[in-house]
């Protein structure tokens, strides 16, 4: 079975500080890996997706993230944090092999105060 | 396009009464998802469809849930007869093939009283 862990509810970072919001996933085959971000009273918006190729993938509004394959992680990034950038930041997989559908973890309240 | 429209915003329900949710995809995407979400459970995924039939339903908390889609542009979600523990915001989604990205409405805040 697949599953996704964001092991922190909410993370703190002062604007114009990097941030990173971990993401750790369990999938039996290829997993495909997402972020998504959430504000306020809104339905999730997409950030960027892992399918294959390099480790590293750039994504909406300067975000990225890298897989590691060894860590089974996808952690997001950003190398210098906007008070803008608060909201709720959820991680996805998806299993190629086995043909599931998207699994979110629970996700990460990002704080950036200024 | 519009992106996914979902209607109504807000319900508030007594017990025991019937609630439909609606949703309408983007126009072309072969995949459509209904997922809820509240703050002990985050997002679960409820039931998903391609090309209107349903593929996995194993999410749907209980027989009192039902989902159906009769055509590319429409689809609803049923809970019949409604209790206070369905209380959250149900989203839908929609994306074009199965392994892109989803895009999803603004979700329904339901409220059962």
């Amino acid at each position: 079975a697949q599953s996704v862990a964001q092991p922190e509810d909410q993370v703190n970072v002062a604007e114009g500080n990097p941030l990173t919001v971990k993401c750790t996933y369990s999938v039996s085959g290829n997993p495909y890996l997402f972020w998504y971000v959430q504000y306020p009273n809104r339905g999730l918006q997409f950030l960027l997706k892992y399918i294959t190729g390099d480790n590293l993938v750039k994504g909406s509004y300067g975000f990225e993230a890298e897989f590691n394959k060894s860590q089974t992680s996808f952690h997001l990034k950003k190398p210098s944090a906007l008070v803008s950038d608060s909201a709720l930041y959820f991680c996805a997989v998806r299993d190629n092999q086995a043909g599931t559908a998207l699994i979110f973890g629970k996700g990460t309240t990002l704080s950036v105060s200024s | 396009d519009a992106g996914v429209i979902q209607s109504p915003r807000h319900e508030v329900t007594e017990m025991g009464q019937e609630v439909t949710l609606r949703c309408k995809p983007i126009s072309g995407h072969d995949y459509l998802f209904w997922y809820r979400q509240t703050m002990m459970r985050g997002l679960e995924l409820l039931i998903y469809f391609n090309n209107n039939v349903p593929i996995d339903d194993s999410g749907m908390p209980e027989d009192r849930f039902s989902a159906k889609m009769p055509n590319a542009s429409f689809s609803t979600l049923k809970i019949q007869p409604s209790e206070p523990r369905d209380s959250a915001v149900y989203f839908c989604a929609s994306s074009l093939y199965r392994g892109e990205e989803l895009f999803f409405g603004s979700g329904t805040q339901l409220s059962v009283l």
